[in-house]
């Protein structure tokens, strides 16, 4: 089993849509959680934090289920400029070195006009 | 946050050669890693590159391969020794800052 599992899409949508992303991981445990936005052809770059209370940033909501290892993505009223790769990433320590980052393949999303 | 630049950005190269990635961060760091993304695939950490040590390199992955330098603390080198076709691959310089992770724009290697 993979240790971090994402649909890798594409999820095609139309602007203003609804759209939502899953992602489970293996490692029960697994002590904090990201989700990472990837334009094409470059770097990875934070889109937030994920914590068990679930948090809300803006159109972004991210949700974390830890009974279910399970990890989730909602973006409201989709933007073309959302059009992006979404990478679940998974810390097996709360901080410190990388070397305990799983990252997922990502998911990837097109929002058309 | 940190800024991390990467070059070359991107190069062609040919089997059998060696190609030397830097990466410069504008803050001093204790530590910076060096991944790797394969077309399709997800992020896999090569090594750590700590200072004034010898890089820890994950399961997989030799300093033969891929030898790294680590001069000062906000510098280091990654070189692709030998390269293949399966080389071709983005390559990526990061670093920790408290709970995230910043990465550099990355360096498109298209082996040839």
């Amino acid at each position: 089993r993979k240790e971090v599992e994402q649909d890798p899409g594409p999820f095609n949508v139309p602007e203003g849509a609804t759209v939502a992303f899953n992602c489970t991981y293996s490692n029960s445990a697994s002590q904090s959680f990201f989700w990472y936005r990837q334009d094409c052809r470059k770097e990875p770059k934070l889109l937030m934090s994920v914590y068990s209370s679930g948090n809300e940033d803006g159109r972004f909501t991210a949700q974390l289920n830890r009974a279910s290892q399970y990890i989730s993505l909602l973006i409201r009223d989709s933007k073309l400029s959302d059009s992006a790769t979404y990478l679940c990433v998974v810390n097996l320590k709360w901080r410190g070195s990388q070397g305990n980052l799983i990252f997922g393949k990502g998911t990837k999303l097109s929002v058309k006009p | 946050s940190a800024v991390i630049s990467q070059k070359p950005s991107r190069d062609i190269c040919q089997r059998g050669t060696s190609l030397t990635i830097q990466c410069q961060v504008d803050s001093q760091v204790t530590m910076m890693f060096w991944y790797r993304q394969q077309p399709g695939q997800s992020l896999t950490l090569i090594a750590t590159a700590n200072q004034g040590s010898e890089a820890t390199y994950e399961s997989g992955f030799v300093i033969d391969k891929f030898p790294i330098s680590r001069p000062n603390l906000t510098f280091s080198t990654l070189t692709v020794s030998n390269m293949s076709p399966e080389d071709s691959s983005i390559y990526l310089c990061s670093v920790s800052g408290g709970n995230t992770i910043y990465f550099g724009e990355g360096s498109w290697l298209t082996v040839v």
